[in-house]
């Protein structure tokens, strides 16, 4: 079965200009999930999505963050407008559902900051 | 709230070395815990889970057992190969959240020469 897709898989962008990151999940999973791996770190949770429905987004910074998920199937995050800070990879992951299935991760999109 | 720490890296080893990297966790329920690795250009795959307290997850000749007298949960393999260089991240998930959530530590490198 196909993976998660993401695109594209690098950008570089200036200071206070915007970017989109799209995702596609495994087909069938009702779940999506946005992460933030900023270098050294740990990837840190952005916000979920159950079918189309935000679940989680307690730590979307959303002054400058949005998200949205068309027909509870492909996602995607934008930035507008980016900051130095928001240097990261970014990794979308699907389930088939929360708290009892794993989670597969996409190859990541790694965006710098300039 | 609920956080994962992992031993520093990087992790230099020799093949059939022994491996052990650390991890301890803080929850405020009863988790979920995980092994992620995440291999050069890719998205993370999981590795290996233990969902209750004495269990031991084991894939791939790597092995960890949930101990939830000193909240550890420590990952081994007996003897590690030039394949098993990445970097492996240490997880949790609160079993009784219905979100899924999962929590990271900051990942160890781990490197392994012929």
């Amino acid at each position: 079965e196909a993976g998660v897709a993401q695109s594209p898989r690098y950008k570089i962008i200036e200071k206070r200009q915007s970017v989109a990151f799209w995702c596609n999940p495994i087909s069938g999973h009702a779940t999506l999930y946005w992460y933030q791996q900023i270098l050294g770190q740990g990837p840190k949770l952005l916000i979920q999505f159950q079918n189309n429905g935000v679940v989680d987004d307690s730590q979307l910074p959303k002054d400058r963050f949005s998200a949205e998920r068309l027909k509870g199937v492909d996602s995607t995050l934008k930035i507008q407008p980016a900051k130095l800070e928001d240097s990261a990879v970014y990794l979308c992951a699907s389930s088939l559902d929360p708290g009892l299935y794993e989670q597969y991760f996409g190859p990541g999109t790694r965006l710098t900051v300039t | 709230g609920d956080s994962v720490t992992q031993m520093e890296g990087p992790v230099t080893l020799s093949e059939e070395a022994f491996l052990t990297i650390n991890c301890t966790y803080t929850a405020t329920g009863y988790p979920s815990l995980f092994w992620y690795v995440q291999y050069p250009g890719e998205g993370l795959q999981l590795l290996l889970k233990a969902t209750k307290a004495d269990d031991k997850g084991s894939n791939k000749g790597f092995e960890a057992t949930y101990r939830k007298e000193t909240t550890s949960f420590h990952l081994e393999k007996g003897s590690v190969q030039v394949s098993d260089s990445a970097v492996y991240f240490c997880a949790l998930s609160d079993r009784g959240s219905t979100l899924g959530r999962l929590y990271f530590g900051r990942g160890t490198q781990l490197t392994v020469w012929p």
